[in-house]
């Protein structure tokens, strides 16, 4: 049973608009968690993270909310760019946690 | 170059051998994984290891073999290899301390195909 979900396999976006990739959690003892991005034929990269401690983490155009009593996070880009089409990653984990736990992806067109 | 890099890049094996995928890192981070990924899945873990000569297992670990005699080199094997274990493997690394801990770097991948 998938942990880590991110129930919106893609998504399709107009230029200039926002973004919204959406991520739910079942493990309660997940308190970090990450954004990774990754194109076609590339390792993924480290996007934004955020910790339990905080509901809100901001970089530029992306921002993540969590909403810790949902067990729900979500990455916002604003605004989008053809450049932000890609493959997002949604991950957890744990302090007591040795290993980051990965969603199955949403795949983001953003169309120019 | 420095980063952290994946050979060979494309594979194609048959059923029953044996495959060696490579994961050589140049920062000296303590901790390497090795995921795969495939539809629907994500990325799932292999096998990780936090030091030189300690490994553990990951989310998959049937079929896969490791070992880290060296901090910047962890090889993944195949012992024989099956069609279920066609995938996209990507090595990734990462440094001691918790926050960075997390944040793992991940090589280019390797696409292997077993016919």
């Amino acid at each position: 049973d998938q942990q880590v979900k991110q129930n919106s396999p893609s998504l399709s976006v107009q230029e200039g608009r926002i973004s919204i990739l959406n991520c739910d959690y079942t493990n309660s003892m997940f308190d970090y968690f990450l954004w990774y991005k990754k194109y076609p034929a590339e390792g993924p990269t480290f996007l934004i993270s955020i910790s339990s401690i905080k509901d809100k983490n901001e970089d530029g155009r992306f921002t993540v909310f969590l909403n810790k009593s949902a067990k729900h996070l979500s990455l916002h880009i604003v605004p989008s760019q053809p450049g932000d089409s890609a493959v997002y990653f949604c991950a957890a984990s744990g302090t007591s946690y040795d290993k980051v736990i990965f969603g199955p992806g949403t795949s983001l067109s953003v169309i120019p | 170059d420095a980063g952290i890099t994946q050979s060979p890049r494309y594979k194609i094996t048959e059923t029953g051998r044996q495959v060696t995928l490579m994961c050589h890192q140049t920062w000296s981070h303590s901790y390497m994984f090795w995921y795969r990924q495939d539809l629907g899945h994500g990325l799932r873990l292999i096998y990780y290891s936090a030091a030189a000569d300690i490994t553990d297992k990951g989310e998959v670990p049937d079929g896969y073999v490791v070992s880290r005699s060296k901090t910047e080199n962890f090889p993944l094997t195949l012992e024989s290899a099956t069609r279920s274990q066609t995938s996209v493997y990507f090595c990734a690394s990462s440094e001691t301390g918790e926050r960075y801990y997390n944040e793992q770097f991940f090589g280019p991948g390797t696409r292997l195909t077993v016919l």
